[in-house]
C-alpha cells in the first residue's frame, strides 16, 4: 500500500525558501502525477503544482514565480521549494498522488513563516 | 485563475439529503470532465469522495453522488449520517492546472 510522508522545517524566517520533501513508499514514483497541496489556517486548499515522473512540471499561476518541484526516483522522493516566503505561505503543506484522481494524500505537515 | 464557487455551509438532518454545487467557468468545470469532490475531517487530510464528475473510488459509499451541467458541478449525498459532517472541496482540472473550491462546511443536524 502506497504511502506519502512530508518533512521538513516546520519554521521558516521571512523572505528565505521553504524545502519540504515527500517521501513515497510501498510503490515506485512512475506513472504518476505528484502534487502539493497547501492549506492556510481555518482556510480552504489551494493546488501549488505537480511533477510528472517523465520531469515535465505545473504550477498555479499565481504562485509560478516562485515554486519549484522536483523528482529524485533514485530516492523515490520529490520535492517542494518556495522562494522569498512571507506569512502568508503559512499553512499544512500535503503531498498527494494522482492518477485519475488524488487517491493517496500525506498527513501533511505544518509550515510556519516567522522570524 | 479563480476558485471555484461553493456554498460557505450547508446543513441537513440525519437521512436526509443535501447537494453542494460548485460553480466554475468555461475554461475549467465545464471544458473539462475532471471535477472530484474531497472530503476533509478536522485535522486530516482531504480524501476523494468523486472523481471524473460522477464516478466513485472504491470504498466509498454509494450514497455520494456527482453530477454536472455546462459550469456547475454538485455532489448529492443521500441519507446523510453524522459522520458525513465535514468540509468538502471541489476540485476541476484546467489548462493542465488544478484549481479548488473554497470548501463548504457540511453540518449534520
Amino acid at each position: 500500500q502506497v504511502q506519502l510522508q512530508e518533512s521538513g522545517p516546520g519554521l521558516v524566517k521571512p523572505s528565505e525558501t521553504l524545502s519540504l520533501t515527500c517521501t513515497v513508499s510501498g510503490g515506485s514514483i512512475t506513472n504518476y502525477f505528484w502534487n502539493w497541496i497547501r492549506q492556510p489556517p481555518g482556510q480552504g486548499l489551494e493546488w501549488i503544482g505537480y511533477i510528472y515522473h517523465s520531469g515535465s512540471t505545473s504550477y498555479n499561476p499565481s504562485l509560478q514565480s516562485r515554486v519549484t518541484i522536483l523528482l529524485d526516483t533514485s530516492k523515490n522522493h520529490f520535492s517542494l521549494r518556495l522562494s522569498s516566503v512571507t506569512a502568508a505561505d503559512t499553512a499544512v503543506y500535503y503531498c498527494a498522488r494522482r492518477g485519475y484522481y488524488m487517491d493517496v494524500w500525506g498527513k501533511g505537515t505544518t509550515v510556519t513563516v516567522s522570524s | 485563475q479563480s476558485a471555484l464557487t461553493q456554498p460557505a455551509s450547508v446543513s441537513g438532518s440525519p437521512g436526509q439529503s443535501i447537494t453542494i454545487s460548485c460553480t466554475g467557468t468555461s475554461s475549467d468545470v465545464d471544458a473539462y470532465n475532471y471535477v472530484s469532490w474531497h472530503q476533509q475531517h478536522p485535522g486530516k487530510a482531504p480524501k476523494v469522495m468523486i472523481y471524473d464528475v460522477s464516478h466513485r473510488p472504491s470504498g466509498v459509499s454509494n450514497r455520494f453522488s456527482g453530477s454536472k451541467s455546462g459550469n456547475t458541478a454538485s455532489l448529492t449525498i443521500s441519507g446523510l449520517q453524522a459522520e458525513d459532517e465535514a468540509d468538502y472541496y471541489c476540485s476541476s482540472y484546467t489548462r493542465s492546472t488544478v484549481v479548488f473550491g473554497g470548501g463548504t462546511k457540511l453540518t449534520v443536524l
